[in-house]
C-alpha cells in the first residue's frame, strides 16, 4: 500500500530539548516537503528537498532542519524546539512530473507537538 | 497578494448543496487541487482540475476553474454528514516544481 509514514504521532516536549519527526515514503517519490498547519494559517512549507541530499527553505524554515541522505526517508529536526513550534506537521511526497502531467501529493497522518 | 485565500467556515443542512471557494494567485499554476481533511487525519486528495479546463465533474463533487478571475470553486451535491471536513485548495505553481501552495482551509459543517 502507497503511503506516508510519520512518527510519533503526537509528542509533548520541553523547550529546548532536541528532537526529530521521522517521515518515510514507499513510493519511490524524489520529492519529499515538510509543512506545519496552524488554525487559520492553512499549511505553511517548512522544506522541501527535490532529491537525495538535495533540500531547500521553503516559506518558514527558522527554527528547523532536515536531511535527505536516503530516498525514502524526510526527517525533520528541531534542535532547540520552543512554544511558538507547537502545531500539527505533515509530511509530503511526490513525483516528478512533465508539464502537463499531473502528480498528487501524498501526505502522511500528521504529528500533533507540543512544546511546553 | 501571495496568498490563496478561501473562507474559513461554511455551514449547510443535510441534502443541500455546499459551494466551497477559492481564489489562487499564480495565472501559471498548471494544476489546482481539492483535499480534504477529516479530524484527526491526513490530508487527502479530493479532486483536481488542469488549468486548461472550465469545469471538472466526478459524482457528487463540480470543480469550476475561473482562470480569468483565478477563481476556483468546489460544489458538493446532496452534502452528507460525512462530508464535514476541512477543505484545502491548493495550486502546483511553476512548469516542473512541485511547489503546493495551501490555501487556509474551509471547514465545512453539515447540520442534520
Amino acid at each position: 500500500e502507497a503511503q506516508v509514514t510519520q512518527n510519533p504521532r503526537y509528542l509533548i516536549t520541553v523547550t529546548g530539548k532536541k528532537l526529530t519527526v521521522t517521515c518515510s515514503q514507499n513510493m519511490n517519490h524524489e520529492y519529499m516537503s515538510w509543512y506545519r498547519q496552524d488554525p487559520g494559517l492553512g499549511l505553511r512549507q517548512i522544506y522541501y528537498s527535490m532529491n537525495v541530499e538535495v533540500t531547500d527553505k521553503g516559506d518558514v524554515p527558522e527554527g528547523y532542519k532536515v536531511s535527505r541522505k536516503e530516498k525514502r526517508n524526510f526527517p525533520l529536526i528541531l534542535e532547540s524546539p520552543s512554544p511558538n513550534q507547537t502545531s500539527l506537521y505533515f509530511c509530503a511526497s511526490s513525483s516528478w512530473t512533465s508539464r502537463g502531467r499531473n502528480t498528487e501529493a501524498f501526505f502522511g497522518q500528521g504529528t500533533r507537538l507540543t512544546v511546553v | 497578494g501571495e496568498d490563496v485565500e478561501q473562507s474559513l467556515f461554511l455551514s449547510v443542512r443535510e441534502g443541500d448543496s455546499s459551494v466551497i471557494n477559492c481564489t489562487y494567485t499564480d495565472s501559471s499554476s498548471t494544476y489546482l487541487y481539492w483535499y480534504k481533511q477529516e479530524p484527526g487525519a491526513g490530508l487527502q486528495l479530493l479532486t483536481y482540475i488542469f488549468s486548461n479546463m472550465d469545469m471538472k465533474q466526478d459524482q457528487r463533487l463540480t470543480v469550476l476553474l475561473n482562470k480569468k478571475d483565478k477563481h476556483l470553486s468546489l460544489r458538493i451535491a446532496d452534502t452528507q454528514t460525512g462530508d464535514s471536513a476541512i477543505y484545502f485548495c491548493a495550486e502546483r505553481r511553476g512548469g516542473y516544481g512541485q511547489n503546493f501552495v495551501f490555501g487556509p482551509g474551509t471547514r465545512l459543517s453539515v447540520l442534520p
